[in-house]
């Protein structure tokens, strides 16, 4: 298996662009989740998924942001308007069941000018 | 809301030392404890999944523990060599859902 493949691997834009991330999950996984790493918090849970479900989105800063996970084996997380602060490295994971080890993809660094 | 406590946060020791650390989490709701190792410019690798009281887990020079009942998880390395060098986080789920919240980890580093 290829592992979680996310993409771009790198993202610049300018301040009040649309960003889109996406994700594809290790075939056969069930659960996903979007971290957020930041110097200041570390990896931050953003939002998860079980069986394509959004589980928990209390991490998700504003309404700026929103994902959806329209099937099994594709995820997407996006930012209207992007802004500097949201210049991170955005993580995607998955995992076979809830609670079980997680597989990281390579990450996304974004950077918002 | 969960909290995942892991100190220090930064170690240094020479190459050969043997190392550990910590990790604290509440002992209530308990679920899993999670390690990883996370390298510079890569992302992080599950080292141990945990669940029982007393589990104690190993894979080569590195070894864990778990006391599910005073809340916290030790971490070893035996031995620590250059390529030791990392972030060590750990990470437990907040709930059955398997919200998976991160400590804020410790850095590692070896030198020769």
């Amino acid at each position: 298996d290829a592992g979680v493949i996310q993409s771009p691997r790198h993202e610049v834009t300018e301040m009040g662009q649309e960003v889109t991330l996406r994700c594809k999950p290790i075939s056969g996984h069930n659960s996903l989740f979007w971290y957020r790493q930041t110097m200041m918090r570390g990896l931050e849970l953003l939002i998860y998924f079980n069986n394509n479900v959004p589980i928990d989105d209390s991490g998700m800063p504003e309404d700026r942001f929103s994902a959806k996970m329209p099937n099994a084996s594709f995820s997407t997380l996006k930012i209207q308007p992007s802004e500097p602060r949201d210049s991170a490295v955005y993580f995607c994971a998955s995992s076979l069941r809830a609670r079980e080890k997680l597989f990281f993809g390579s990450g996304t660094q974004l950077s918002v000018l | 809301i969960l909290n995942v406590e892991q100190s220090p946060q930064s170690l240094h020791v020479q190459e050969g030392d043997s190392t550990n650390f910590t990790c604290s989490f509440p002992s209530s709701n308990f679920y899993a404890l999670h390690w990883y190792r996370w390298e510079t410019a890569k992302s992080p690798e599950a080292l141990f999944v945990m669940t029982l009281n007393g589990d104690e887990k190993k894979k080569g020079r590195i070894s864990a523990t778990l006391n599910t009942k005073e809340g916290y998880s030790y971490l070893y390395i035996k031995g620590s060599q250059p390529e030791d060098s990392a972030t060590y986080l750990c990470a437990s789920p907040y709930n059955q859902g398997g919200k998976l919240i991160f400590g804020q980890g410790t850095e590692l580093s070896v030198k020769p």
